[in-house]
């Protein structure tokens, strides 16, 4: 158990909907990150925030979006749901974000766009 | 995108056997780090090798970092049933945090 948890655990939908996942980080940690796992694309990085503030973006659609909360949870809001979102969605945290820290993952949402 | 390649995609070993997996990156790193996936679940961390060193043991994991190749490799002693499961190599480079990933090896252990 990495210490991280993350809900829904399965999650089906149609398209053009709007779903949100939700992950707590380590107890401790200030940075979390967002990964999508697919099949096509494989593990990628969508965003990291820090502390309640984003600090890195990347391969992340204009759909969707993420924060951070003052308890430092975090949501991932998924718009406008294409057949093609459907995928794994990993949360991790870290310590401090620094390129040295161990990544924590969740267990992952699984994202069904029917 | 992806970072780099792993190799093989897929192997299949004897209990008892040691399993080497490779992972080749593209671009300078700060440091590179191994995990298990198994099946449709979360990732686990095994090790981590920061770019100045060229090995790291930990328990029956070995990993070897060669940069001026850049590649890596991953040896599970002694592998079990319990070993079965997908590994991914993950990077960091330059001033990013995040982690880029390998297209990952998948390992089955034949009891």
């Amino acid at each position: 158990d990495s210490g991280v948890t993350q809900t829904p655990k399965h999650l089906i939908t149609a398209t053009g909907q709007r779903v949100t996942l939700r992950c707590s980080p380590r107890s401790g940690d200030l940075s979390v990150y967002w990964y999508q796992q697919s099949l096509d694309q494989g593990l990628q990085f969508l965003i990291q925030y820090y502390n309640g503030e984003e600090r890195a973006k990347g391969n992340i659609l204009e759909r969707f979006s993420a924060q951070q909360f003052p308890d430092l949870h975090s949501e991932l809001n998924l718009s406008s749901l294409e057949l093609g979102d459907s995928a794994l969605y990993f949360c991790a945290s870290s310590d401090l974000g620094h390129s040295t820290d161990t990544q924590y993952f969740g267990p992952g949402t699984r994202l069904t766009v029917l | 995108s992806q970072q780099g390649e792993e190799d093989p995609q897929a192997l299949s070993i004897q209990e008892g056997e040691n399993a080497t997996m490779n992972c080749s990156y593209k671009t300078s790193i700060n440091n590179l780090q191994w995990y298990r996936q198994n099946s449709g679940r979360g990732l686990v961390h095994l090790i981590l090798i920061r770019s100045n060193e060229r090995e790291k043991h930990s328990g029956r994991l070995r990993v070897t970092l060669d940069t001026s190749k850049k590649s890596s490799s991953l040896l599970i002693t002694a592998s079990r049933a319990a070993d079965t499961a997908s590994y991914f190599c993950a990077s960091i480079s330059g001033s990013a945090r995040q982690l880029t990933f390998g297209s990952g090896t998948q390992l089955t252990v034949l009891p």
